[in-house]
C-alpha cells in the first residue's frame, strides 16, 4: 500500500517568511509524529499525535511552531518568521495502534531559510 | 534522557567484511529499533528487538541487546556497497510514544 508521503519535497524562503509542511500518514495509522534533522545530525523529536488525544507538543523549539492534524489523517506543520537556524530536514512518520512503536517514515521535507 | 548513542560515528569497510555498530541509552525501554537513512532523507525500519529479548536475527542482520548494561549492537554480515546508509538506534517505551534517537553511526563499504 502507499507509504507516508510529504510534500513540498524541497522549499527555500526567505527568513522571517512563513512556511507550512504536510504530511499524509498511511491509512489506518493512529499516531503521527514529526522530527527534525539538521545535517549530519540525529533525530530531534518535535510533537506527536495519537488518535484524538491532546498532541505532544513538548518537541516544540519555539512559539513560532505549530502542527495540527485533521482526525486521524493530514497533518500540518507550521514555522512561522523563519529564520535560518529552521533549515533543516522535517520528516513524519505515522505507526499503528500497538503495543510496540515501529514508525514508518515519509522522505522528508527538505527546508532551506536564507 | 533516554537517548541512545551510536558508535562509531563512522566506519568504513571492505566489500564482504562484517560491521558492527553498537548504542548504549540511559534509561529503562520497552524495546529497541534500528533504522537505516540512504542520503539524509527518510528513515527505512530494520529490527525491533524487545526488552525481554537477547537476540534476533532478520537476513544479514543480527541485533542484541544487553538491558543490564543498557546497550545493543547491530552486525551486518558479508556487507554491499548498497549497505553504505547512516544507520540509527531508537529506543521506546510501551504504545505509540514518540522513539528517541541516536544521532547514528555513517557507514560506507567500499567495493
Amino acid at each position: 500500500g502507499a507509504g507516508v508521503s510529504q510534500s513540498p519535497s524541497n522549499k527555500v524562503t526567505e527568513k522571517g517568511k512563513d512556511v507550512e509542511l504536510r504530511c499524509d500518514p498511511i491509512s489506518g495509522h493512529t499516531a503521527l509524529y514529526w522530527y527534525r534533522q539538521r545535517l549530519g545530525q540525529g533525530l530531534e523529536f518535535l510533537i506527536y499525535f495519537q488518535g484524538n488525544s491532546a498532541p505532544d507538543k513538548s518537541g516544540l523549539p519555539s512559539d513560532r511552531f505549530s502542527a495540527e492534524r485533521t482526525g486521524e489523517s493530514v497533518s500540518t506543520l507550521t514555522i512561522q518568521r523563519t529564520q535560518q537556524e529552521d533549515s533543516a530536514v522535517y520528516l513524519c512518520a505515522s505507526s499503528p495502534q500497538g503495543y510496540y512503536n515501529e514508525q514508518f517514515f515519509g522522505p522528508g521535507t527538505r527546508l532551506t531559510v536564507l | 534522557s533516554q537517548q541512545g548513542e551510536e558508535d562509531p560515528q563512522a566506519l568504513s569497510i571492505q566489500e564482504g567484511e562484517n560491521a558492527t555498530m553498537n548504542c548504549s541509552y540511559k534509561t529503562s525501554i520497552n524495546n529497541l529499533q534500528w533504522y537505516r537513512q540512504n542520503s539524509g532523507r527518510g528513515l527505512v525500519h530494520l529490527i525491533l528487538i524487545r526488552s525481554n529479548e537477547r537476540e534476533k536475527h532478520s537476513g544479514r542482520l543480527r541485533v542484541t541487546l544487553d538491558t543490564s548494561k543498557k546497550s545493543s549492537s547491530l552486525l551486518i554480515t558479508a556487507s554491499r556497497a548498497a549497505d553504505t546508509a547512516s544507520y540509527f538506534c531508537a529506543t521506546g517505551l510501551s504504545g505509540n510514544t514518540p522513539l528517541v534517537f541516536g544521532k547514528g553511526t555513517r557507514l560506507s563499504v567500499i567495493a
